[in-house]
């Protein structure tokens, strides 16, 4: 499985911009990007995907970089609640067997919002 | 509010009884997934079904069975379960394969003793 490097931790406030970024220097050329969060005693929620183009939605904008080997996941305002575990993830669409539906979440990346 | 339902939410079962874990979600999604979670470590696949009919083994299948019951519910059965079952457990859909985002339950969470 292609690996993500993530920093342990962050810290914003509230209301600023926040750029998690994430290191995938293994990445293959079938592999998504995904991003998921997960607050204390939740379950993981969707953020946000993307393959090769700048992704944006609702909650968030993803930057990938031109040879995909790296990653920005940007919250454009940062409020209380988006502070969380953030998970960079590569996932496979074409895998088969085992790895069908694996999300390999590694330890992410501890967000801390200051009021 | 939409999204997947998982029940019960906490569980205490003692070694060798059985449970089932219930999953079901209102998406109309395709794939439906069973994930756990332990203290440090990610979350790993237990079971998957792929599309309504079909059940597949993740990583992490022993011990466990699976029912995809309708296009809605995908259920977990533990039928001995064992102190290493303790664990959080998630219930996930998705359209199908990962080219789209996975909609994740709440979890149940299960004590062996």
């Amino acid at each position: 499985d292609a690996k993500t490097t993530q920093p342990n931790s962050m810290e914003s406030n509230e209301e600023e911009p926040v750029h998690l970024p994430c290191n995938h220097s293994t990445i293959s050329g079938t592999d998504y990007i995904h991003w998921y969060r997960q607050l204390p005693s939740q379950g993981p929620e969707y953020v946000i995907h993307g393959l090769t183009s700048n992704v944006n939605n609702r909650m968030a904008s993803l930057a990938i970089a031109e040879d995909r080997k790296s990653s920005t996941l940007i919250l454009h305002r940062a409020t209380l609640r988006d502070a969380a575990v953030y998970y960079c993830i590569l996932s496979d669409p074409y895998a088969g067997g085992t790895s069908y539906g694996k999300l390999t979440f590694g330890q992410g990346t501890i967000l801390t919002v200051h009021p | 509010n939409a999204g997947v339902t998982q029940t019960p939410k906490f569980q205490v079962l003692k070694t060798g009884q059985s449970m089932t874990l219930q999953c079901a979600q209102d998406m109309n999604h395709n794939s439906m997934y069973w994930y756990r979670q332990d203290p440090g470590m990610g979350l790993r696949l237990i079971y998957y079904s792929a599309s309504e009919g079909t059940t597949d083994k993740g990583e992490v299948p022993n011990g466990y069975n699976v029912s995809r019951l309708n296009k809605r519910e995908f259920s977990l059965r533990l039928e001995s379960a064992a102190p290493s079952q303790t664990s959080v457990y998630f219930c996930a859909s998705s359209e199908g394969g990962m080219r789209y985002g996975y909609t994740f339950g709440s979890g149940t969470r299960l004590t062996v003793v």
